[in-house]
């Protein structure tokens, strides 16, 4: 069965520093997709990232990037130097090819950027 | 880029009225699509797998009877809320998968919050 873990369920930091969010995941599936969405107030899902489980390259994009580990089955993401519009909910989420791909939902971290 | 909708954006009802939420492909034709329910300040969990033309698969511990979800078209699916209580009050959102695309390929919808008083 697929599964999400978000340890974190709140991170408050402040303008301009880094942060990490974690994220890990369980499948027995070989082929399978990591996403990341921000949710920000108005509730709308952001989509941020795809990853397939396949390319386990980093990705940088602008002051995001991703660190996908199979051997620890993580795929963290980190937001280089936050400001105050990346305060939102960030999820993690599994699509596995044998479960029809739907789409499953780490529980979720919340986070505060303080000027 | 694909576009889904969803109608209305926020609805209040009374308890023990039905309430139906659309979710339209505007751009692409969906063979299926799936519903989630967000209860505040919580993740989304996946309620049911929609596909075009069959009934609906439910997750475990969905009332089926509760929540109708038809998928009559390629660009539309609805989710009725059958007799609603407060409990039912949350966020539903759905998302569609583009018929024929790559198989990860889903686009979400803005969301519908419900409040049943």
């Amino acid at each position: 069965a697929q599964k999400v873990t978000q340890a974190q369920t709140e991170i408050s930091v402040v303008e301009k520093e880094d942060v990490t969010l974690d994220c890990v995941y369980e499948t027995r599936d070989t082929t399978y997709y990591l996403f990341w969405y921000k949710q920000p107030p108005s509730g709308e899902l952001v989509f941020l990232i795809r990853r397939n489980s396949f390319d386990e390259q980093n990705e940088i994009s602008g002051r995001y990037s991703w660190n996908f580990q199979k051997s620890t089955s993580s795929f963290n993401f980190t937001i280089t130097a936050s400001q105050v519009v990346d305060s939102a909910v960030y999820f993690c989420a599994l699509s596995e090819e044998g479960g029809g791909f739907k789409t499953i939902f780490g529980a979720g971290t919340r986070l505060f950027v303080k000027a | 880029g694909a576009v889904v909708s969803q109608h209305p954006s926020w609805v209040i009802c009374k308890s023990g009225t039905s309430v139906k939420i659309e979710c339209r492909s505007l751009d692409f034709q969906a063979t299926t699509m799936f519903w989630y329910r967000q209860f505040p300040k919580q993740s989304l969990m996946l309620m049911a797998t929609s596909n075009e033309g069959s009934k609906a698969t439910y997750e475990q511990g969905v009332e089926k009877d509760k929540f109708l979800i038809n998928h009559a078209s390629l660009t539309l699916s609805t989710l009725t809320v059958t007799s609603a209580h407060p409990e039912d009050s949350s966020f539903y959102i759905c998302s569609a998968k583009p018929r024929g695309q790559l198989k990860y390929e889903q686009y979400f919808g803005p969301g519908t919050r419900l409040t049943v008083t």
